[in-house]
């Protein structure tokens, strides 16, 4: 079956401006989460949908938002991007928590 | 502070070379995961350990859960080249809707 697909792979955005990144997770998986990895604090989770609803929201602020539609499909969105947004982007299915992620290949979003 | 400390955070060991990587926490989980990552990608699910004093094997390497459920060590036998990456542990608390979180992962490099 198809792993998780994240678009786009790269994208480079100047301080100010606003970004979505999208995420398709694995048909029949109804979780998606949302981490931001950096070298020096690894994998920071930001969010986490199920069916349409967010359940848990990590420590980011409120420039930080996403959604999910009813196909499972998720996006994010950065508004009045920072210097500090720079990072890896990565969106993990699952169907069960407890059980491990998939995770898509990631989006690395660069801001100049 | 990182919920999940992982040890060490580098290695650079010979091929052939035994090694072992820690991840401790002062938290008890309902599961641990370790994960493999490589340059580029989102990170792999290597195996998940749910029950305390568990131990599960994947060729040349072993995983051990801690009998409290607080800590996790992942060994590797006779590494090779292929087994350079980043290594996460990652570990879900129930309660509710489970969040997982990440260690910082050790980064191995097995020189041939």
């Amino acid at each position: 079956k198809a792993g998780v697909t994240q678009t786009p792979r790269y994208l480079i955005k100047t301080r100010g401006q606003q970004v979505t990144l999208s995420c398709s997770p694995i048909s029949g998986h109804r979780s998606v989460s949302w981490y931001q990895q950096t070298p020096g604090q690894g994998l920071q989770f930001l969010f986490e949908y199920f069916s349409e609803t967010q359940r848990n929201k990590g420590n980011f602020p409120g420039r930080f938002s996403g959604r999910q539609f009813s196909n499972s499909r998720s996006e994010m969105n950065v508004s009045t991007l920072e210097l500090g947004d720079s990072a890896l982007y990565l969106c993990a299915s699952s169907s069960q928590g407890d059980y491990g992620y998939t995770f898509g290949s990631g989006t690395r979003l660069t801001v100049v | 502070t990182q919920l999940l400390e992982q040890s060490p955070q580098f290695l650079s060991i010979q091929e052939g070379e035994n090694l072992t990587v820690y991840c401790n926490s002062s938290s008890v989980f309902s599961s641990l995961q370790w994960y493999r990552q490589e340059p580029g990608e989102g990170p792999v699910l290597l195996v998940t350990v749910v029950t305390g004093g568990e131990v599960k094997k994947l060729k040349r390497l072993t995983f051990q859960f801690g009998d409290a459920r607080k800590d996790s060590s992942l060994h590797i036998t006779a590494a090779q080249p292929g087994d350079t990456g980043l290594y996460l542990c990652a570990g879900a608390r129930s309660g509710g809707y489970q969040k997982v979180t990440f260690g910082i992962g050790t980064k191995l490099q097995v020189i041939p």
